[in-house]
């Protein structure tokens, strides 16, 4: 099946920092990412959504100046948390859908990040 | 707009026994896409199966299998002879056009 790998899994960072998180599709081509937020037992809450070389599409309520998200090749998206608080700890995961075959039906998902800030 | 519910917050079952996790779906469109996702502990997410919406017959996956009522907008897991590997967070999903929205989730706990 079609692979996607996140990184970091897991990052510190102090408050007012900015941290970025990358996904990468490794074996098709992601004509379209999505980027989600998992608070501690609960569900996975979409924030955007991006298109390879558009502009992504921010959910109602996710501030698109705090969460930059870049998908500038088809392969690669990137989320950059910027200046950073201890509200923004949080499980963010990626997911990538392609164009063709199974990798468009469904999204495959990377393995999460975790992020913490203090 | 289109919600996801899943009722059961956590279910047990025993070993080698059969276990049904509910999800009930609201949209108005007629074509699309129907997901139960896996959590376990890892928190790496897993399809188990997949349903399309214009499909009648039920998706099969070895021991996992769905009830979809499409006209009562319910899709249902199936998980025949649980095992242990099974337990976890099971998430049903909604795809139309690009959106997939999930449900809240079942945690599922298997016990020897």
């Amino acid at each position: 099946g079609a692979v996607v790998s996140q990184h970091p899994s897991w990052v510190i960072c102090k408050s007012g920092t900015s941290v970025k998180i990358e996904c990468r599709s490794l074996d098709f081509q992601a004509t379209t990412m999505f980027w989600y937020r998992q608070f501690p037992k609960q569900s996975l809450m979409l924030m955007a959504t991006s298109n390879e070389g558009s502009k992504a599409t921010y959910e109602q309520g996710v501030e698109k100046d705090k969460f930059l998200i870049n998908h500038a090749s088809l392969t690669l998206s990137t989320l950059t948390v910027t200046s950073a608080h201890p509200e923004d700890s949080s499980f963010y995961i990626c997911s990538a859908r392609g164009d063709r075959g199974t990798s468009n039906t469904e999204a495959f998902f990377g393995q999460g990040t975790r992020l913490t800030v203090v | 707009a289109q919600t996801v519910t899943q009722s059961q917050p956590e279910m047990s079952v025993q070993e080698a026994e059969t276990v049904t996790l509910s999800c009930t779906y609201d949209t108005s469109e007629s074509d699309y896409y129907l997901f139960w996702y896996k959590q376990p502990p890892s928190r790496q997410m897993i399809l188990v199966i997949r349903q399309e919406a214009y499909k009648q017959q039920n998706a099969t996956e070895n021991r996992f299998s769905v009830n979809f009522q499409k006209a009562a907008k319910s899709f249902s897991l199936k998980i025949s002879d649980s095992q242990l590997g099974d337990a976890a967070m099971y998430f049903c999903a909604y795809r139309r056009d690009d959106k997939i929205i999930f449900g809240k989730g079942t945690r599922l706990h298997i016990l020897p």
